[in-house]
């Protein structure tokens, strides 16, 4: 049971280049996130799917978009990377829409930079 | 919106001593407050939560406290072991959904054998 998968773990790109961050879960979850951290601010919630089929913006959502392909999968899009998007990447799952009544689950996270 | 507010940023103990992290809100409304661990390479955990209508919570050698008067809530970690050893971040939410969670900045623990 892998849990919650990101791919890839570690990218370099180039400002203006864009790239997708690819994100699968196992767990039969409803709600998926994309988080990014940097350092000495936590985790800021970027895009979230309640459900399949359903996207909604989170704290930081300009400069992406995201695809709920299906159940399992969750992708977060760069259309025109900036370096300021040089962050560590985070998807994580919840079985419910609430983090309150249901835990959730982390990926590996991906490390991101832009040059 | 709501703001959390993480101390120390880092913590050095020793092996077997206890350790303590603190964080302050903003919004009145928060009423859950999740902690969570991060080993180094890995994505958060959930490690302990508590609600606005318990003032202490238990597990094993964890504990949370809440204060909901000055808004302000801690981890408590006892008899720390070299495997306690990541960084903590606390959150807080007036409602306990993704988009109102707001993350603490991040304590760095380490634990010194």
């Amino acid at each position: 049971n892998a849990g919650v998968t990101q791919t890839p773990k570690f990218q370099v790109l180039k400002t203006g280049q864009s790239m997708t961050l690819q994100c699968a879960q196992d767990m039969n979850h409803n709600s998926m996130y994309w988080y990014r951290q940097d350092p000495g601010m936590g985790l800021r919630l970027i895009y979230y799917s309640a459900s399949e089929g359903t996207t909604d913006k989170g704290e930081v959502p300009n400069g992406y978009n995201v695809s709920r392909l299906n159940k399992r999968e969750f992708s977060l899009r760069l259309e025109s990377a900036a370096p300021s998007q040089t962050s560590v990447y985070f998807c994580a799952s919840t079985l419910g829409r609430r983090f309150m009544n249901t835990e959730a689950f982390f990926g590996q996270g991906t490390r991101l930079t832009v040059v | 919106g709501e703001n959390v507010e993480q101390h120390p940023s880092t913590l050095s103990v020793q092996e077997g001593d206890s350790a303590v992290i603190k964080c302050t809100y903003s919004d009145s409304a928060s009423n859950y407050f999740p902690w969570y661990k991060q080993e180094l390479g890995k994505g958060p955990q959930l490690i302990i939560d508590i609600r606005s209508n318990v003032g202490e919570k238990k597990d094993q050698r964890i504990a949370v406290t809440l204060n909901k008067t000055a808004k302000h809530f801690s981890l408590h970690i006892t008899e720390t072991q070299p495997e306690d050893s990541a960084v903590y971040f606390c959150a807080a939410s007036p409602s306990g959904s993704a988009r109102q969670l707001t993350f603490g900045s991040g304590t760095q623990l380490t634990v010194l054998p």
